[in-house]
């Protein structure tokens, strides 16, 4: 099976910069996604990790360490729509496609 | 046109009734997947669909009943459902043809289901 871990909760400063870890027990393993949720919204995708390293996309970083099945999303600049709830999800193979599992969601409230 | 739309939007329907959730993409993607989410709580995989054959079923109750008419249409059929399935369910589709690095799935907007 698969499990996750991610803190439930994170509370930063508008400007600052904030990391949201991730680790994982997978087999299978092919990749670490983030995604992005606001309230009464769908996930939306924010990044991918298939090697280790990290993946740069505007004010979204993201690393993976796949010795380590940890990862992190980082977010700089924190502006107060990058409060929502941050989601990451394993991509393994199995029954012949390719399945996400989600972790249980990090929820980020930016401060004035 | 990178969009998965998804209707209704938002559905009440009494435990006997029969009705059917719809989503539709044009990205040309060949898996497509229904998920079902609680209120803060993560997406759960209920269904997938691999070149519109049914490739994963986690084990969903037969109250639930997909269908994927083509390759842009996907259906979920729902019957005699109780009140703790009301939930968001979402419809999302990503590319996955084995070769893409890539991993991205578009999910569709929801709709919000309240079994009475």
């Amino acid at each position: 099976g698969q499990s996750l871990e991610q803190p439930s909760e994170v509370t930063a400063v508008e400007g600052a910069i904030v990391q949201i870890n991730c680790t994982y027990q997978t087999s299978g393993f092919y990749g670490l996604s983030w995604y992005q949720q606001h309230d009464g919204g769908a996930p939306t995708f924010l990044s991918y990790n298939a090697l280790d390293g990290l993946e740069e996309t505007g004010r979204f970083s993201s690393f993976l360490s796949r010795s380590d099945s940890y990862g992190y999303l980082l977010l700089q600049e924190l502006q107060m729509k990058d409060s929502a709830s941050y989601f990451c999800a394993v991509k393994y193979s199995g029954a012949g496609s390719y399945q996400l599992t989600f972790g249980k969601g990090t929820k980020l409230s930016v401060i004035p | 046109d990178t969009e998965v739309t998804q209707t209704p939007k938002h559905l009440v329907m009494g435990m006997t009734n029969k009705k059917s959730l719809k989503c539709e993409q044009h990205m040309g993607h060949r898996a497509m997947y229904w998920y079902k989410q609680k209120a803060k709580k993560p997406p759960e995989l209920m269904f997938v669909y691999s070149y519109e054959k049914l490739s994963i079923n986690e084990s969903v109750p037969s109250r639930f009943s997909p269908e994927c008419p083509n390759s842009s249409l996907l259906n979920l059929h729902l019957h005699a459902l109780q009140p703790e399935d009301s939930a968001l369910y979402l419809c999302a589709s990503s590319q996955d043809d084995g070769r893409s690095y890539y991993n991205e799935q578009f999910f569709g907007p929801g709709t919000r289901l309240t079994v009475l």
